[in-house]
């Protein structure tokens, strides 16, 4: 599986757009960009993913570099209940039965008033 | 509709004991997956159901075990416990396996191995 690379922290004033950056530079044709964030105490949410275009949800957007060896998630109006960590991790959609998801350390962001 | 329900929440047991988790996936998900989650190692694979079948296993000893009802509803077991058994224990739902699209999250049953 591609490995990925996030900052460890970052900060955010409320209201701001919040940008976290990803570098997946192994990831392979077949997988795709996932993210998902994780408030304290509670499991993982998803919140969007990815092939190479790309993406918008009612949660955020998700900006694929052309090399697809890396991505930005961005959160247009961070608010305070968006402090939680948060990971990208790069998966084949299709991909099987042999898949064993890991989550690295991902990016603690906190939003600030 | 309702999502993924782990029970229970907390629990605390001794070294010595086993612990019996449950996970009620979302209505219509046949896999669930498990996962050890800890400071020091983050989020780790366990294994995987699917239609009551184990076919995806992570690298933990055979202290580890689990099962899947015909319901979709899951198991894991974990018997004579160790300390470094405490962890944050995440089962996930999904409609088309832990390899493919999106996996749903329950809160998670906190254990802790005293």
């Amino acid at each position: 599986d591609a490995k990925t690379t996030q900052p460890p922290s970052m900060d955010c004033a409320e209201g701001r757009a919040a940008n976290l950056p990803c570098n997946h530079s192994t990831i392979s044709g077949n997988e795709y960009v996932y993210w998902y964030r994780q408030i304290h105490s509670q499991g993982p949410q998803y919140i969007i993913h990815g092939l190479k275009n790309n993406e918008t949800n009612e949660m955020a957007s998700l900006i694929i570099t052309e090399d697809r060896k890396s991505s930005t998630l961005i959160l247009p109006h961070a608010t305070l209940r968006d402090t939680a960590v948060y990971y990208c991790i790069v998966r084949p959609l299709g991909g099987g039965s042999n898949y064993k998801l890991t989550f690295g350390k991902g990016t603690l962001l906190t939003v600030n008033p | 509709k309702a999502g993924v329900t782990q029970t229970p929440r907390y629990l605390i047991k001794t070294r010595g004991q086993q612990v019996t988790l449950s996970c009620s996936p979302i209505s219509g998900h046949r896999s669930v997956s498990w996962y050890q989650q800890t400071p020091g190692q983050g989020l780790q694979f366990l294994f995987e159901y699917f239609s009551e079948t184990q076919r995806n296993k992570g690298n933990f000893p055979g202290r580890f075990s689990g099962r899947q009802f015909s319901n979709s509803r899951s198991e894991m077991n974990v018997s004579t416990l160790e300390l470094g058994d405490s962890a944050l224990y995440l089962c996930a739902s999904s409609l088309t396996g832990a390899g493919t699209g999106e996996l749903f999250f329950g809160e998670g049953s906190r254990l802790t191995v005293l």
